[in-house]
This record gives structure tokens, C-alpha cells and sequence, in this order.
């Protein structure tokens, strides 16, 4: 496989329910990404991997949380959510030259639908 | 706040003529721009970048378009085609911001035949 894989595809889990998404990128790249689209929203930026590293987003909520074991797996656990939380969850990754990535290779995105 | 903004949620074109997608930013220390498209049920797409030393890139029937006086950057597609009916997001990234690339709302662009 190529590119930037995510499963599942599609995903509806109940408030108590607990759930992971997978990420996995076969590009070489040395940082990951988890971005949520919400309906009439903007992409938001939840979390950053960089060499496996966590860069810390203090305004997601503790409900979601990220591992990143190694540089080409990235997963979003998720427990408790909430309606509002059923959105696209978007994985990316990106190669860091310095201090810029040059844009990312997105996967197709995992729909999340909490009931 | 949103930092970078698509003020035109939709738009509609002819096929054959020209789509000009528009973005503006707040953020003074963005130095870099990105358009990304997005079919449905698929993730975004990169399509063009600019760096902040130039006003204008142009790859093929792609030219994306930098005013860094306005804040504002636009997308021009020429000549339109059906399958460039997606949505389009710009993007910014800031010097020493490291590797986050903050995204406008996106423009949902339909080309009728």
C-alpha cells in the first residue's frame, strides 16, 4: 500500500462505547497529524507528531486521546464522546525539512458518528 | 478567530471559463500557502503552494496568487473542467510555527458542463 491509510472508514459508537482509530503512512515521513472536520467548519488541528513526539494541543478534550508508536502508526483513542464529537477525523503526514513541512499527504478520513 | 478565512462558502462556473477561489488571513507571519481539493468521501488533495517571497505560481491550468499587503490569496483555475467540482481549502503555514498548517473553511466549487 501507498500513501496514508486510515480504518476504519466509518465508525458509530455509542457515548460509553471505547473506540481507536488507525493511521498508518507508508510515504517515509517523520511526522503525523489527527485533524477534525465538522460540518461548515474549518479543518481543526487536534494533534501533532513530530520524530514521535507530541506537540501538545490543549483545547482538545481529554475524551480523545492520541498514541504514536512509531513514525508510520498514529491512533486516536476515543472514550465517553459526545454527539457533538461525530465529525470526519482526518489523518495527515507530513516529511519536516528544518522547520516547514511542505504540505501533507492526507488520508480519506474516518466518519465518526456518536449516538 | 479564525486566522484564515474563505468568505465564499460556494461557487458555481461554466465549464471552459475561469474559477477564481478566494482566501484571506489575519496572521502577518504566515509565510506560506497551500490549496488543497477534496472530493467527497476522500481526504484532501495538495494541489499548489506559494512561499511568501512570491506573488504568483503557476502550474498548469493551476495559478494560485499572493497579495501580501491585502492578506489575500486566490486560487485561478483556467480553463474549468467538471472534474474540478470539490471543495478547496487554503491553508497557512507561520515561520517557526514548525509543521501546523492552519485551514481556511473551504470553497465548494461546481463547473457545470
Amino acid at each position: 500500500e501507498t500513501g496514508v491509510t486510515q480504518t476504519p472508514r466509518h465508525l458509530v459508537m455509542g457515548m460509553t462505547n471505547k473506540k481507536s482509530l488507525k493511521c498508518e503512512q507508508h510515504l517515509g515521513h517523520n511526522a503525523m497529524y489527527w485533524y477534525k472536520q465538522s460540518a461548515k467548519k474549518p479543518l481543526e488541528l487536534m494533534f501533532v507528531y513530530s520524530l514521535e513526539e507530541r506537540v501538545e494541543n490543549n483545547s482538545v478534550p481529554s475524551r480523545f486521546s492520541p498514541e504514536c508508536p512509531n513514525s508510520s502508526h498514529l491512533f486516536l483513542h476515543l472514550h465517553t464522546l459526545q454527539p457533538e464529537d461525530s465529525a470526519l477525523y482526518l489523518c495527515a503526514s507530513s516529511q519536516e525539512q528544518g522547520r516547514k513541512a511542505y504540505g501533507y499527504t492526507f488520508g480519506s478520513g474516518t466518519r465518526l458518528t456518536v449516538v | 478567530d479564525q486566522q484564515v478565512k474563505q468568505n465564499s462558502p460556494s461557487l458555481s462556473v461554466q465549464e471552459g471559463r475561469i474559477s477564481i477561489l478566494n482566501c484571506d488571513y489575519t496572521n502577518s507571519m504566515f509565510d506560506y500557502f497551500l490549496w488543497y481539493k477534496k472530493y467527497p468521501a476522500e481526504g484532501p488533495t495538495f494541489l499548489i503552494s506559494i512561499s511568501s517571497i512570491k506573488d504568483k505560481n503557476e502550474d498548469g491550468r493551476f495559478t494560485v496568487f499572493l497579495n501580501k499587503s491585502a492578506k489575500h490569496l486566490s486560487l485561478h483555475i483556467v480553463p474549468s473542467q467538471p472534474g474540478d467540482s470539490a471543495v478547496y481549502f487554503c491553508a497557512a503555514s507561520e515561520y517557526n510555527a514548525g509543521n501546523m498548517l492552519t485551514f481556511g473553511g473551504g470553497t465548494r466549487l461546481m463547473v457545470k458542463p
